[in-house]
């Protein structure tokens, strides 16, 4: 098993610039959130999924968009990168929502 | 979803056990204790969930008093891989859609 798969592992963008944040987990699980963490902080919610085609909003959800149309994949898309958006992405997914999340091995995305 | 609150950072030194106590007042009945951990560079790692008394893996212990309003990750005879930040969360069946972080506690083990 893969596991939970998020691509590209690092990206640099201009400020302005849109980009989509991979993630697919094949463990057929049906929660998915994405979270960001600045240096030194602690992990921050930004959107999170119960199931294909509903998600909701998490502590940190602006700037940001999803969708979920299927089960394994669940992408984060920047609308229009910031400098304040500098982080790292982490992807995660769990069979149910109290269950242990496993989590992707992240993004580091730098916008200038 | 229940507040945790936990020590910022403890520091240890190898071969010792270290005892991480988080406090969780608030709570619920159907609520889990789950402790996750995350090394430098890497996403959180799920070590150990609990409901109540004592539950041990290879990782670690997690013990849970009766009245349940905090809890203690064990880690037996600590290494220098064991250098982490370790996050309490608290949640459960119907109030666990998403999943919220602290700040952890940063444990520091030294040679």
């Amino acid at each position: 098993n893969a596991g939970v798969t998020q691509t590209p592992k690092f990206q640099v963008l201009k400020t302005g610039q849109s980009m989509t944040l991979q993630c697919a987990q094949d463990m057929n699980h049906e929660y998915m959130s994405w979270y960001r963490q600045d240096p030194g902080m602690g992990l921050r919610l930004i959107h999170y999924s119960v199931g294909a085609g509903i998600t909701d909003q998490g502590e940190v959800p602006n700037g940001y968009n999803v969708s979920r149309s299927t089960t394994e994949d669940f992408p984060l898309r920047l609308l229009s990168a910031a400098p304040s958006q500098t982080s790292v992405y982490f992807c995660a997914s769990s069979r149910q929502g109290f269950y242990g999340y496993t989590f992707g091995s992240g993004t580091r995305l730098t916008v200038v | 979803l229940a507040k945790t609150t936990q020590p910022i950072s403890m520091d240890s030194y190898e071969g010792q056990e270290v005892n991480i106590t988080c406090s969780h007042n608030n709570i619920a009945t159907n609520d889990y204790i789950t402790w996750y951990q995350q090394f430098p560079s890497q996403g959180p790692r799920f070590i150990i969930q609990g409901y109540k008394t004592k539950v041990t893996n290879e990782v670690a212990s997690l013990f849970i008093p009766a009245d349940r309003k905090s809890s203690t990750l064990s880690l037996p005879r600590v290494s220098l891989s064991d250098t982490a930040v370790y996050y309490c969360l608290v949640g459960g069946r119907g109030n666990t859609d998403k999943l919220i972080f602290g700040t952890g506690t940063r444990l520091q083990v030294f040679p």
